[in-house]
């Protein structure tokens, strides 16, 4: 998974607190996605991005929030974490267009406890 | 709406046997790509295999070879002479060719080697 970064790894929040996981990316991709991975089950989409400066909303988006201000980052945020958001996040990233082929890169993942 | 579909939520198999994973699709784009992944207990996702819509011939990368299946929508993938290391669980995973190209995955098959 070497260029995709995620910070950080293991956090634990409590009920009601904020924070930001960080994906950063040295590969100049244009297309930058968070998914989250509950026990038991396949990752689910939360936000995507296929450029800077640009978001939009994945499957599961409700208590997040994201910003891609500079290419190579791209950061999900909690703003008020619930109990329901313990979850294992993970970063992707991938070239974009006719360019993006079949590779897509993962970080790997942060583990995230809401108490 | 693309929709991933992998039926067995666990699988038991002796070492050195052969295994089939299966994997159908859902998708109204012409053009995609399908993937398969493997997590092991440490968490990361491993990119093992990828098949594009409009490849000729089955992907094979060593051991793992994906049965493609383009009138039936399957994907299934298939391991070789299954070594212990190849425990883990298992993500069908497919990636449409416009636009955003998210990535939407299954809901995973846990794969057990035993001795």
């Amino acid at each position: 998974n070497a260029g995709v970064t995620q910070t950080p790894k293991f956090r634990v929040l409590k009920t009601g607190q904020s924070m930001t996981l960080l994906c950063a990316q040295d590969m100049n991709h244009e297309y930058m996605y968070w998914y989250r991975q509950d026990p038991g089950m396949g990752l689910r989409l939360i936000h995507y991005s296929v450029g800077e400066g640009t978001t939009a909303k994945g499957e599961v988006p409700d208590g997040y929030n994201v910003s891609r201000l500079k290419k190579q980052n791209f950061l999900l945020g909690l703003e008020s974490a619930a109990p329901s958001q313990t979850s294992v996040y993970f970063c992707a990233s991938s070239y974009g267009g006719q360019n993006s082929g079949n590779t897509i890169y993962f970080g790997e993942g942060s583990w995230l406890t809401v108490v | 709406a693309q929709k991933i579909t992998q039926t067995q939520p666990g699988m038991f198999v002796q070492e050195k046997e052969a295994v089939t994973l299966d994997c159908t699709y859902d998708t109204s784009d012409p053009s995609y790509g399908l993937f398969w992944y493997k997590q092991p207990s440490s968490g990361e996702m491993i990119f093992l295999i990828y098949q594009g819509s409009y490849d000729q011939q089955n992907a094979t990368e060593g051991r793992y070879s994906l049965n493609f299946q383009k009138a039936r929508k399957s994907a299934n993938l298939v391991i070789s002479a299954s070594q212990l290391g190849d425990s883990a669980m298992y993500f069908c995973a497919m990636r449409d060719h416009q636009g955003a190209q998210k990535l939407v995955f299954g809901q995973g098959t846990r794969l057990t080697i035993n001795p």
